[in-house]
């Protein structure tokens, strides 16, 4: 299967800054990618999709001001976190669809606000 | 609303024995079903695809698809404890915007 890598892997910030997660495709190229977060015991829940070039599309309530999403290239998507709050930290993981149903995920970051 | 429904669980089966693990979803246009295993502290990771009515076999794990009923399965056979881990059934809708709606997962613990 396709390779999906996430970085950083796990980040620690205090409240009120601003966090960066990147998330990349290694082998193939991917118009349409994806942004999840899971908190403990739950499952995933979609943020946002995102196709390159053009803005992302953010579900029902999850705010577009916080979560910015930057689908730069088609191995390329950031999503930073402006202005973290404890009620933000919780495991972000990124998807890429390689133009089929299949999924590719990458393997998570772990956001700890203080 | 898209839901997509997993028995809670957990689930406890011996080594060697069968898990079976069930879904279904609202969604009646849903045309594609996905089974991932997510071990705790890490991404899912995509077992089986289904997207036909009937059986789908790789290796140890069968998925099973009826869309009359709206149901979706995961059988593995022969467990190891290595198959401990969370299985989300995922379910993709009509349309071609490729997002899937995932069931909060059942926590399978296979005992030695």
């Amino acid at each position: 299967g396709a390779v999906v890598s996430q970085h950083p892997s796990r980040v620690i910030c205090k409240s009120g800054t601003s966090v960066k997660i990147e998330c990349r495709s290694l082998d193939f190229q991917a118009t349409t990618m994806f942004w999840y977060r899971q908190f403990p015991k739950q499952s995933l829940m979609l943020m946002a999709t995102s196709n390159e070039g053009s803005k992302a599309t953010y579900e029902q309530g999850v705010e577009k001001d916080k979560f910015l999403i930057n689908h730069a290239s088609l191995t390329l998507s950031t999503l930073t976190v402006t202005s973290a709050h404890p009620e933000d930290s919780s495991f972000y993981i990124c998807s890429f669809s390689d133009g089929t149903d299949t999924q590719y995920f990458g393997p998570g970051t772990r956001l700890t606000v203080l | 609303q898209k839901e997509v429904e997993q028995n809670s669980g957990p689930l406890s089966v011996p080594e060697g024995a069968i898990a079976s693990l069930n879904c279904t979803y609202s969604d009646r246009g849903s045309q594609s079903f996905f089974w991932y295993r997510q071990y705790s502290g890490k991404s899912p990771e995509l077992i089986m695809s289904i997207y036909s009515n009937g059986d789908k076999e790789d290796g140890r794990f069968t998925a099973q698809l009826n869309k009359a009923s709206q149901y979706v399965s995961l059988l593995i056979r022969d467990s190891q404890p290595s198959d401990s881990a969370t299985y989300l059934c995922a379910v993709k809708g009509g349309g071609s915007n490729y997002k899937l709606t995932f069931g909060k997962g059942t926590l399978l613990t296979v005992n030695p």
